[in-house]
């Protein structure tokens, strides 16, 4: 399967604080999608973007489909206590989808000090 | 309400004895999917199904089998569980592989 890149690993920020999270890929998807997982559940679709360079809201949380196919960030702004939870980016590379499914990337673990 | 749903949700057994994890959508998806999650490795996937009948294999099958007798259910068996599979399961459904996936709450499988 192909490989995402997900970063930062974990962040500590300070409820209020923006957080801002990408993906990047060294082959081209034609959709990504970010879910947020909280702890003993299966994780829940934010944001799906399907063309490149689209820019998608969704409350507090924007995401971008970057213009080369190959990487997409996630922003969330003034965070609140609710918005701790794993963050999972993940990309769609054939038309139909084929074979592959979703690839996911390995997650982006945010912690809310108060 | 529209929902995956997996049973059970923990289980603790022994390497070789069989285990079948179960997964329902009332969505009338036709995509249906499974994935293990583990630390540093994030969620891949292990098996997933087209349509009824149709199923592939994903990018860790072995161990697994799955079956798709009907739409909604996409069961997964271990027919030698080992400790390696030790892990946390999801399964997922959709209207189509490349829409976005609804998720299960997770199985928690602990093979001793």
């Amino acid at each position: 399967g192909q490989q995402l890149n997900q970063s930062p690993q974990s962040m500590f920020i300070q409820e209020g604080e923006d957080v801002s999270m990408n993906c990047t890929s060294s082959s081209i998807f034609n959709t990504w999608l970010w879910y947020k997982q909280d702890p003993g559940e299966g994780p829940v679709l934010l944001i799906a973007l399907y063309k490149a360079g689209e820019l998608t809201s969704n409350g507090r949380l924007t995401a971008q489909f970057g213009i080369t196919r190959k990487d997409s960030f996630l922003n969330i702004s003034a965070s609140i206590p609710s918005d701790v939870g794993i963050y999972f980016c993940a990309g769609q590379d054939a038309p139909g989808g084929g074979a592959d499914g979703l690839t996911f990337g390995k997650g982006t673990h945010l912690i809310i000090q108060p | 309400e529209a929902q995956v749903t997996q049973n059970p949700r923990y289980l603790i057994t022994v390497t070789g004895k069989k285990l079948t994890v179960t997964c329902s959508q009332n969505m009338n998806h036709e995509y249906m999917s499974w994935y293990r999650q583990d630390p540093g490795l994030g969620l891949r996937q292990i098996y997933y199904s087209m349509n009824v009948e149709v199923t592939d294999k994903g990018d860790v099958p072995e161990g697994y089998k799955v079956s798709r007798k009907e739409k909604r259910n996409f069961p997964l068996i271990l027919e030698s569980p080992s400790p390696n599979q030790t892990s946390l399961y999801f399964c997922a459904s959709s209207f189509g592989s490349n829409q976005p996936q609804h998720f299960g709450d997770g199985t928690r499988l602990s093979i001793l």
